[in-house]
């Protein structure tokens, strides 16, 4: 079965500084993998996604992840934060299928907190 | 724009009361899962449906049953409700097959019960 680890609870990042998120995973074979958005009393939004190609990928709102292979990993990273990107992260991965349907696991989440 | 919906934005209840939470999409999405949100242990799928009628356990269903007799609606039941059981919790559907794969889950904003 896969797994995924988010290894910060919590990230408190000043406005317009980089910031990181790490996921890692852990699967025998080859995973899809995700980075959900949730805002404060909200549900998730998908925020981006690898499922194959190119390791970089990107949000429309300026986020991007790579998905590293050797290191089985998949960073969510911004280079410039705003106010407006305080919410929680979760990495998640799919491969596992259910009666043909795929079923995201979901890690534990990452708080990230912009600080003025 | 919503496209799923959670009756109860809040809901407190008393320990041993029976207690039914509604999720209604309007997708046409096949699947439909019930997760529960806990601080630091991310989300954890408790049930989760892939048709009509039809049901399969998810990682903790102790405790929880669940409904499916139309395709837009899936009701959460803890059958007695204890106080282990306070917690968000967050409705999702998706397509079937590779649906979740490219288009991701669609969340409801969630539920907060309190078992007190």
């Amino acid at each position: 079965a896969q797994s995924v680890t988010q290894l910060d609870s919590q990230v408190p990042v000043f406005e317009e500084a980089p910031v990181e998120l790490r996921c890692n995973y852990s699967s025998s074979v080859s995973v899809y993998l995700f980075w959900y958005v949730q805002y404060p009393n909200q549900g998730l939004q998908l925020l981006l996604k690898y499922l194959s190609g190119s390791t970089l990928v990107e949000s429309i709102n300026g986020f991007e992840a790579e998905f590293n292979k050797s290191q089985t990993s998949f960073h969510l990273r911004k280079p410039s934060v705003h106010i407006s990107d305080t919410a929680e992260y979760f990495c998640a991965v799919t491969r596992e299928k259910i009666r043909g349907n795929e079923k995201l696991t979901f890690g534990t989440g990452t708080r990230l907190t912009i600080i003025p | 724009d919503v496209k799923v919906t959670q009756s109860s934005r809040y809901l407190v209840k008393r320990t041993g009361e029976k207690v039914f939470l509604e999720c209604v999409q309007d997708m046409d999405h096949e699947n439909m899962f019930w997760y529960r949100q806990d601080p630091g242990l991310g989300l954890r799928l408790i049930y989760f449906s892939y048709d009509v009628k039809m049901k399969e356990k998810g990682d903790i269903p102790e405790g929880y049953s669940v409904s499916r007799e139309k395709k837009e609606r899936f009701s959460l039941i803890l059958e007695s409700a204890s106080t282990s059981q306070t917690s968000m919790y967050l409705c999702a559907s998706s397509s079937i097959g590779q649906g979740a794969r490219i288009y991701g889950y669609t969340f409801g904003s969630g539920t907060r019960l309190t078992v007190v």
